[in-house]
């Protein structure tokens, strides 16, 4: 069974207003959860590292202000998109990171995000 | 700068032949693992295959095996027996073992289609 949920899976929005995207982690607890956009037929490039119960870490040239990350248990993040504009429409990913055992990343379903 | 390179866009391949995929990476570090993830149509990221870097072995998994070259930092995938489910995108990964969230680092992917 999914092992990460994201909901929704897929929004249409209007420019000018913001979206939260969940992304939970079901089957285990973790402190760190991670969130990738991606265009189509492009690899996927990662955003930010969402850390439980402190600030996110975001990659170079992604706007923090933009793109407003939450971490508040060890199975939940979001991502808000705030003052949504059609450039800011594409595929989100998040995964999750099994803290114990095998080192490996699990990926939620995505959600397509269309700004109008 | 960790890079992962794939050098091949596009691939197809007819059903019940066998195909390989390429990658290689590019790394200071020593303790890192390298995967293989399948992107279907459906885009939810699938772990094809893992490889300990430490591991001398070729990792395999039914129809899928890796050639592990470390010295040479290339890590190719084989598909064998290609089934018309195979068709998907494939990226190659590795991620850094740390302390900080093991990032996954990606290619940008391989289209591969199989035939009838």
């Amino acid at each position: 069974g999914a092992v990460v949920s994201q909901h929704p899976s897929w929004v249409i929005c209007k420019s000018g207003t913001s979206v939260k995207i969940e992304c939970r982690s079901l089957d285990f607890q973790a402190t760190t959860m991670f969130w990738y956009r991606q265009f189509p037929k492009q690899s996927l490039m990662l955003m930010a590292t969402s850390n439980e119960g402190s600030k996110a870490t975001y990659e170079q040239g992604v706007e923090k202000d933009k793109f407003l990350i939450n971490h508040a248990s060890l199975t939940l993040s979001t991502l808000t998109v705030t003052s949504a504009h059609p450039e800011d429409s594409s595929f989100y990913i998040c995964s999750v990171n099994r803290d114990r055992g095998p080192h490996e990343q699990f990926f939620g379903p995505g959600t397509r995000l269309t700004v109008l | 700068a960790q890079t992962v390179t794939q050098s091949q866009p596009e691939m197809s391949v007819q059903e019940a032949e066998t195909v390989t995929l390429s990658c290689t990476y590019d790394t200071s570090e020593n303790n890192y693992y390298l995967f293989w993830y399948k992107q279907p149509p459906s885009r939810q990221m699938i772990l094809v295959i893992r490889q300990e870097a430490y591991k001398q072995q070729n990792a395999t998994e039914n129809r899928f095996s890796v050639n592990f070259q470390k010295a040479a930092k290339s890590f190719s995938l084989k598909i064998s027996d290609s089934q018309l489910g195979d068709t998907a995108m494939y990226f190659c990964a590795f991620m850094i073992i740390r302390g900080d969230g093991n990032k996954l680092v990606f290619g940008a992917g391989t289209i591969l289609r199989v035939k009838s």
